[in-house]
């Protein structure tokens, strides 16, 4: 079965701890992404990669990092939580046909930084 | 950059009744997504549109790409309990596969 799984689905910590998100994809997707939602301000993405070894910054960057080290794999990085990175977390990976492109999302991640 | 109006943010309706939301575009989208999240979990993705007019289906679902190119809407007919969650509009720029959002529609269906 197609699917972006993440881990772990909730998350309680401190401010300071670092942490990570991991996300996975078994479609052998090129691209990936990972986003925030808040009430009131919707979607928006954190950091994107084209690619292995490629990644760039979204809208929301600061406080946090990512990798790509292998195409299925694309954590997220929290090197020095803080409670203003209390939110939802999506990773997404992106099917590409022609010039045009689909989203698929994981379950999400439910982060509280106390 | 891009923004997405999304409209209504909410509705309630009766069960059986029909439903339609619409999105509109400060700049011609190359591709218009649907996407419907449950509460805590991730959005699905319902319908993708690809062309300029093209209406697409899916079950009781249906969307169109809007001739302008800057605007799409999702009809949803005979809704059931189960259609309750938020229906979020998306879109593309040409070649990019990076996505706006819309904010949100809430769908309550009354029993």
């Amino acid at each position: 079965e197609a699917q972006v799984t993440q881990n772990p689905r909730y998350l309680i910590t401190v401010t300071g701890k670092k942490l990570t998100v991991t996300c996975s994809q078994n479609m052998n997707h090129e691209y990936m992404s990972w986003y925030r939602q808040d009430p009131g301000l919707g979607l928006r993405q954190i950091y994107y990669s084209m690619n292995v070894e490629v990644t760039d910054k979204g809208d929301v960057p600061e406080g946090y990092k990512v990798s790509r080290k292998e195409k299925r794999n694309f954590p997220l990085i929290l090197e020095s939580p803080s409670p203003n990175q209390t939110s939802l977390y999506f990773c997404a990976s992106i099917k590409r046909l022609d010039t045009y492109y689909e989203q698929y999302f994981g379950p999400g991640t439910r982060l509280t930084v106390t | 950059g891009q923004q997405l109006n999304q409209s209504p943010q909410s509705m309630f309706i009766q069960e059986g009744e029909d439903v339609s939301m619409n999105c509109t575009s400060s700049s011609i989208f190359n591709t218009w997504l649907w996407y419907k999240q449950d509460p805590g979990e991730g959005p699905v993705l319902l319908i993708a549109l690809y062309k300029a007019g093209e209406l697409t289906s899916n079950g009781r679902l249906t969307a169109q790409f809007g001739i302008t190119r800057k605007d799409s809407f999702l009809n949803i007919s005979a809704s059931i309990p189960s259609d309750v969650g938020i229906y979020f509009c998306a879109g593309n720029g040409a070649g990019s596969y990076q996505l706006t959002f819309g904010k949100g529609t809430k769908l309550s269906v009354i029993p």
